[in-house]
């Protein structure tokens, strides 16, 4: 099974700055990876998959990079619907499909 | 629009059974695979099980095989997952998600999600 670490477990920014996620899986999981972003209370949403594309709809301020074994999210100029907690997934190796623990976004 | 909407969840007893559905509008139910991913209450993201667009591949995590079993009805455009034996640690949020494809396709994430359903076991 991959293990996916994210990092840090909490990150405090202040609206209109970076916040620069970072992941980690046990093993290469090639461009195999995706990002979703979760408010309290709702389903996630998913963002960016194989490492880099946007999901439709999405911000061009979220992006992300990375290949193997370590992968970034950043958010460019965050807005206050921004912060919330975001997990990457990898789905390159399964079963089983595993998440990281997630990164929690607040405001600072 | 799509929409995975959930029905089914609350409290079952430990070695009892619960069964989940999840009943899926504007798209082409029928080719699409499909997931269960629970979150247990303050954690977070696991994933359950999945099935092939026909049902005929399906997919479970270890802690749920065997106790677990997700099915489909392509008639009815619905997605199931059938929990027997149900223990405390199943507690959780229970999502339906569509994947984007086939797992054995390299598609295996998901771009729409249902609204949550609530199983408590006590």
């Amino acid at each position: 099974e991959i293990v996916m670490t994210q990092s840090p477990a909490t990150l405090s920014v202040s609206p209109g700055e970076r916040a620069t996620l970072s992941c980690r899986a046990s093993q290469s999981v090639s461009s195999n990876l995706a990002w979703y972003q979760q408010k309290p209370g709702q389903a996630p949403r998913l963002l960016i998959y194989g490492a880099s594309t946007r999901a439709t709809g999405i911000p061009a301020r979220f992006s992300g990079s990375g290949s193997g074994t370590e992968f970034t999210l950043t958010i460019n100029s965050l807005q206050s619907e921004d912060f919330a907690v975001y997990y990457c997934q990898q789905y390159n190796n399964w079963p089983p499909i595993t998440f990281g623990q997630g990164t929690r976004l607040e405001i600072k | 629009e799509v929409q995975l909407l959930q029905s089914g969840g609350g409290l079952a007893q430990p070695g009892g059974s619960l069964t989940l559905s999840c009943a899926a509008s504007g798209f082409m139910f029928r080719t699409e695979a499909m997931s269960w991913v629970r979150q247990a209450p303050g954690k977070g993201l696991e994933w359950v099980a999945a099935i092939g667009s026909s049902g005929g591949t399906t997919y479970y995590a270890d802690s749920v095989k065997g106790r677990l079993t997700i099915s489909r009805d392509n008639s009815k455009n619905t997605l199931y997952l059938q929990m027997n034996s149900l223990r405390a640690e199943d507690t959780a949020v229970y999502y339906c998600a569509k994947q984007i494809g086939s797992c054995t396709a390299g598609n295996c994430y998901f771009d729409y999600w249902g609204q949550g359903a609530l199983v408590t076991v006590s």
